[in-house]
C-alpha cells in the first residue's frame, strides 16, 4: 500500500452515462497526477495538481474530461457521456513537490469499463 | 514526443538469469524513475535516479543513467518467478509531469 487512494477500484457503466472517480493522495503531497492505461500501453498523462491550482492538461483531456482538487487534498476525475473508448484503468499518483528528489506514487488504479 | 522509449518490447528469460531493461529519451531530463506493475495492478516504485547520477542501487535492483547517450538501464539480477511484471520508465523533463513508455515486459520462469 503507497497510501495513494483510488476509489472505486472498479466501474461498469452504461455508454452515455456520467462517471466519478477519486483520489486520495499521500497527506503531504502538493502534486497530483492522473493517468490513463490501455490494456499493453503505458499510462498517458491526463493532467497534473500543484495543491488546488491544476497547471497542465493533456490534449487527451477533451471537454467531456474535468478534474478538480478544490481543497488541495482529494482529487475527482469526472467523465461526461462516456463513450467504449474511455474504458481504461485511471491511475492516480501524488508526489512531495516536483523536483529532482521526488518520487510519485501510483495509487491502485480505478478500472472502467463502458458497455 | 517526451515519453521514454523502453527496450526490448518483451523478455523472458529463466528464474535465477538477470534481466536487463533500456529506456531511451530524447531530451534533457530532470529525473528518471523506474516502476513496476504486476497484471491488473498499478505501479509500484522501483528507483529514482536523478540526472546528476550515474548509478543506483536497490536490492537486486541497479538503474543506470548515461546523459550523453539519453538512456538508462534497469538491471534485475537472479531473477525470481515473482518479477514477472511489466516494467515502466517514467521521465520528468522539468518539475511538472512525468511521461511513459509502452514499457517492458518480463517474463521469468520458474
Amino acid at each position: 500500500d503507497t497510501g495513494v487512494s483510488q476509489d472505486p477500484r472498479h466501474k461498469i457503466t452504461k455508454r452515455g452515462q456520467n462517471v466519478t472517480f477519486r483520489c486520495d493522495p499521500i497527506s503531504e503531497h502538493n502534486r497530483l497526477y492522473w493517468y490513463r492505461q490501455t490494456l499493453g500501453q503505458g499510462p498517458e498523462f491526463l493532467t497534473y495538481f500543484q495543491n488546488e491550482a491544476q497547471l497542465e492538461k493533456s490534449r487527451l483531456l477533451s471537454d467531456r474530461f474535468s478534474a478538480e482538487r478544490p481543497k488541495g487534498s482529494f482529487s475527482t476525475l469526472e467523465i461526461q457521456r462516456t463513450e467504449q473508448g474511455d474504458s481504461a484503468m485511471y491511475l492516480c499518483a501524488s508526489s512531495r513537490g516536483g523536483g529532482a528528489y521526488t518520487e510519485a506514487f501510483f495509487g491502485q488504479g480505478t478500472r472502467l469499463t463502458v458497455v | 514526443s517526451q515519453q521514454g522509449e523502453e527496450d526490448p518490447q518483451a523478455l523472458s528469460i529463466q528464474e535465477g538469469e538477470n534481466a536487463t531493461m533500456n529506456c531511451s529519451y530524447k531530451t534533457s531530463i530532470n529525473n528518471l524513475q523506474w516502476y513496476r506493475q504486476n497484471s491488473g495492478r498499478g505501479l509500484v516504485h522501483l528507483i529514482l535516479i536523478r540526472s546528476n547520477e550515474r548509478e543506483k542501487h536497490s536490492g537486486r535492483l541497479r538503474v543506470t543513467l548515461d546523459t550523453s547517450k539519453k538512456s538508462s538501464s534497469l538491471l534485475i539480477t537472479a531473477s525470481r518467478a515473482a518479477d514477472t511484471a511489466s516494467y515502466f520508465c517514467a521521465i520528468r523533463y522539468n518539475n511538472n509531469d512525468m511521461r511513459f513508455g509502452a514499457g517492458t515486459r518480463l517474463t521469468v520462469k520458474p
